[in-house]
């Protein structure tokens, strides 16, 4: 089946500029996480959505840093007035289910990624 | 705040070799889950195998099984019979269960090449 899927691939973003990432989830999974992965280093949380309900945003860098999912499936990353040091590769990832059905270890199946480069 | 350290940048094995990836973790958590994931060259990252805490039986998967040492809060990933397929970066990491909705925290990772 699908798998999680993200786009685009590759962002390149002037200084200042605001860029948009997407994610879509595995079909029917309720939990989103956002991550970020700079430069020789593991990824970072940011973001949890458990449906359309953003329970988590502890990890988000600043206030320059949006997420939503509105209708509980597709999520998008949203940064605006990017800045170099935003430059990362930013993962999604989705698994079955929330923390209340008990899904809180389940596996989280990763996207391929968004690699923003900011000039 | 808990932390995952892994002090190997970078390991290699040869191929049908036998090779042991160390993590480290520092937590005040009774309760957790220990992962280790797969980044592959350009491609996603994957889970290899996880470990629940209060188990004390390592958890095993195939050729991939884990050494876990609570008290010294240390996780080791052991590939038996490497493959070139497993060549790839290896993360360690940690989630704890009181008060959290499941997100992970990854060590920097473990680049492991396998040589013909």
């Amino acid at each position: 089946g699908a798998g999680v899927s993200q786009s685009p691939r590759y962002k390149v973003a002037k200084r200042g500029q605001d860029v948009a990432l997407r994610c879509d989830p595995i079909s029917g999974h309720v939990s989103l996480f956002w991550y970020q992965q700079a430069l020789g280093q593991g990824p970072e949380f940011l973001t949890y959505f458990q449906n359309e309900a953003q329970l988590d945003k502890s990890g988000l860098p600043s206030d320059r840093f949006f997420a939503e999912r509105p209708e509980g499936s597709v999520s998008t990353l949203k940064i605006q007035r990017t800045q170099q040091e935003d430059s990362a590769v930013y993962l999604c990832a989705s698994s079955p289910r929330g923390r209340e059905a008990g899904g809180i270890q389940e596996t989280q199946y990763f996207g391929p990624g968004t690699r923003l480069l900011v000039l | 705040a808990q932390t995952v350290t892994q002090s190997q940048p970078e390991m290699s094995v040869q191929e049908a070799e036998t090779v042991t990836l160390s993590c480290t973790y520092d937590t005040s958590e009774n309760n957790y889950y220990l992962f280790w994931y797969k980044q592959p060259p350009s491609r996603q990252m994957i889970l290899v195998i996880r470990q629940e805490a209060y188990k004390q039986q390592n958890a095993t998967e195939n050729r991939f099984s884990v050494n876990f040492q609570k008290a010294a809060k240390s996780f080791s990933l052991k590939i038996s019979d490497s493959q070139l397929g497993d060549t790839a970066m290896y993360f360690c990491a940690f989630m704890k269960l009181r008060g959290s909705q499941g997100n992970l925290i990854f060590g920097k990772g473990t680049k492991l090449s396998v040589k013909p």
